[in-house]
């Protein structure tokens, strides 16, 4: 089946350093990547969904400058969260979805971000 | 109002009981629902999508009323493995962007 491998999984940095997370679709072309922030105790929110080779849409609140994302390729999808701070803490999660998943939704094994 | 509203839990049931989640939706252009199941710390995992017809899967059924936008998961016979924290979804189109509710917590007791 789909899958798809998100790295890394878990990450602990200081405060005011970047880190990045990768999501990659091992056997199908993800032609669109979800990106989405769990808080504990809370739901999955959706930061953000990006298309193959395009700029990606922002929900409502989430900072287009802090949290980069780029998906330049059928395979591989990257959040970038610029300038980290405690708050930021929270679990992260892809979704790809594309044709080879007949637009089912494979998700990600998730990364725990810990700034301190 | 939240897009997508689940019963509040935690639900602490006995082994072999049924237990019914419920779950309202606000946007009549929903077009696609499911239900996940999120272990601890783990990514969430597709349980079973719902159909209008209502569908079911071992002890699992699902159904879905479009007219009230409501949505149920009944277990039946639970087992200890069914503790996890379950998440109705919604979607709007066919690989668009999915909503999540806030999920209910399920825990079964020996």
């Amino acid at each position: 089946g789909a899958v798809v491998s998100q790295h890394p999984s878990w990450v602990i940095c200081k405060s005011g350093t970047s880190v990045k997370i990768e999501c990659r679709s091992l056997d199908f072309q993800a032609t669109t990547m979800f990106w989405y922030r769990q808080f504990p105790k809370q739901s999955l929110m959706l930061m953000a969904t990006s298309n193959e080779g395009s700029k990606a849409t922002y929900e409502q609140g989430v900072e287009k400058d802090k949290f980069l994302i780029n998906h330049a390729s059928l395979t591989l999808s990257t959040l970038t969260v610029t300038s980290a701070h405690p708050e930021d803490s929270s679990f992260y999660i892809c979704s790809a979805t594309g044709q080879g998943t007949n637009y089912g939704y494979t998700f990600g094994s998730g990364t725990r971000l810990t700034v301190v | 109002r939240k897009e997508v509203e689940q019963d509040p839990g935690p639900f602490n049931v006995p082994e072999g009981a049924t237990v019914a989640f419920n779950c309202t939706y606000s946007n009549s252009a929903s077009q696609s629902f499911f239900w996940y199941r999120q272990d601890c710390r783990k990514e969430p995992k597709l349980l079973m999508s719902v159909y209008s017809s209502g569908n079911e899967d071992g002890r699992f059924t699902a159904q879905l009323n479009r007219a009230s936008q409501y949505i149920s998961l009944l277990i039946r016979d639970s087992k200890l493995s069914d503790s996890a924290t379950y998440l109705c979804v919604v979607g709007y189109n066919q690989g668009g962007k999915l909503i999540f509710g806030q999920g209910t917590e399920l825990s079964v007791k020996p």
